[in-house]
């Protein structure tokens, strides 16, 4: 157990709609990451978040935000859904902004239909 | 954007062998770190990084960062059954208002007995 929750762990969803990921950070963790893992591929950056202030971005889309709530966890809103966003979504925190290791949630699978 | 490269994609080798990924960064990197993910996984922090020309040792498994700070290795030496999953390198990067930890695509790791 890695001490990063994510909720939920699978969502099937249709295109169009609207889904929020939630993820809890090991607890000190000021950083939170988000990244996508479509099936055999690597992991791609999205978005990273310390201590509630977006610190830097990846390849994020316009119809993906996020954000850091003062109680540290975050969530991941993704709209207007494609079937290209079905994808593990992957929540990581670490203590330091990357200076030591980030810890890795079970991920949500994400279907969309 | 920074990039961070991963060779090879697939290995598929025979027990007993040895097996290498391969990580270059087109930045210089502040450290990188390695994890691995099993099959159905999440991945997992094996080792950090940070000097230059650094190597570390795990039992079987060699990590060593180039003296330019842009590309790192991963050897396994007498690969088990127990080694296979995907190996990803992440380079960490200062960006204007924080760090960036960016992902290889990673190195799918078979091992057949």
């Amino acid at each position: 157990d890695s001490g990063v929750t994510q909720t939920p762990k699978h969502l099937i969803t249709a295109t169009g709609q609207r889904v929020t990921l939630r993820c809890s950070p090991r607890s000190g963790d000021l950083s939170v990451y988000w990244y996508q893992q479509s099936l055999d591929q690597g992991l791609q950056f999205l978005i990273q978040y310390y201590n509630g202030e977006e610190r830097a971005k990846g390849n994020i889309l316009e119809r993906f935000s996020a954000q850091q709530f003062p109680d540290l966890h975050s969530e991941l809103n993704l709209s207007s859904l494609e079937l290209g966003d079905s994808a593990l979504y992957f929540c990581a925190s670490s203590a330091f902004e990357g200076y030591t290791e980030a810890f890795f949630g079970q991920g949500t699978r994400l279907t969309v239909v | 954007g920074q990039q961070v490269m991963q060779i090879p994609q697939y290995q598929h080798v025979q027990e007993g062998e040895d097996f290498t990924t391969y990580c270059n960064s087109s930045t210089t990197l502040s450290n990188i770190q390695w994890y691995k993910q099993r099959p159905g996984g999440h991945p997992v922090f094996l080792i950090q990084l940070v000097k230059s020309g650094e190597v570390k040792k795990q039992k079987r498994l060699t990590f060593q960062f180039g003296e330019a700070k842009k590309n790192s290795s991963l050897h396994i030496t007498a690969t088990q059954t127990t080694d296979v999953g995907t190996y990803f390198c992440a380079g960490l990067s200062r960006q204007e208002y924080g760090n960036k930890l960016v992902f290889g695509a990673g190195t799918i790791l078979r091992v057949k007995s």
